[in-house]
């Protein structure tokens, strides 16, 4: 059965740092990968997806994802956090059993921003 | 821009009550997705839909039953609520001709006391 695992549950970083978020997935074949942001008090908002070509995908807000085959691996990267990225973020992958658009998501990480 | 709309964003309700939670997309897609959210958990799929009285269920759909009349909406109906329903609710659209890619309203608190 597909999974999603985000290992970190809470990250905390400085205004100014780099930032890794990690996400790992568990599917038979070429998956389709996601991740969304949600900010405080808001649904959620996609910021990247990869569903083939280059691994290395852009997104907005100044994030990217690295698809890594080898390690069944989707992170999310940022060069420099900004305070207004403080929220919780959510790897998901599909295709799911069953077909029709269904995602499965990962647990989420939320991230906070020291100034 | 797509709108997806959930017509409460905090309810508090009793046990056994009946409840009802609306979403609304402006863009006509024709798939539907109701969520809940609890720490920890990530989101969970309750029920989907890909067309206009069509329904699917999800991972959790026990207790929960829903309701799409027209494309543009999709409801979800706990017949009887009870506490260990208390969550976030989120509602998603999708097109099915962009695979995967799901747009989703603010959410909606519930309370079940």
């Amino acid at each position: 059965a597909q999974s999603v695992t985000q290992p970190d549950i809470h990250i905390t970083v400085s205004e100014g740092a780099s930032l890794e978020l990690r996400c790992n997935y568990s599917y038979g074949a070429t998956p389709y990968l996601f991740w969304y942001v949600q900010s405080p008090g808001q649904g959620l908002q996609l910021l990247l997806k990869y569903f083939s070509g280059d691994t290395l995908v852009q997104g907005i807000k100044g994030f990217e994802a690295e698809f890594k085959r080898s390690q069944s691996s989707f992170n999310l990267r940022k060069p420099s956090v900004h305070w207004s990225d403080a929220a919780e973020y959510f790897c998901a992958v599909g295709p799911t059993s069953g077909g029709y658009n269904k995602l499965i998501f990962g647990a989420g990480t939320r991230l906070a921003v020291h100034p | 821009d797509v709108k997806v709309t959930q017509s409460s964003r905090y309810l508090v309700k009793r046990t056994g009550e009946k409840v009802f939670l609306e979403c609304v997309q402006d863009m006509d897609h024709e798939n539907m997705f109701w969520y809940r959210q609890d720490p920890g958990l990530g989101l969970r799929l309750i029920y989907f839909s890909y067309d206009v009285k069509m329904k699917e269920k999800g991972d959790i759909p026990e207790g929960y039953s829903v309701s799409r009349e027209k494309k543009e909406r999709f409801s979800l109906i706990l017949e009887s609520a009870s506490t260990n329903q208390t969550s976030m609710y989120l509602c998603a659209s999708g097109n099915s001709a962009v695979a995967y890619e799901q747009y989703f309203g603010p959410g909606t608190r519930l309370t079940v006391t």
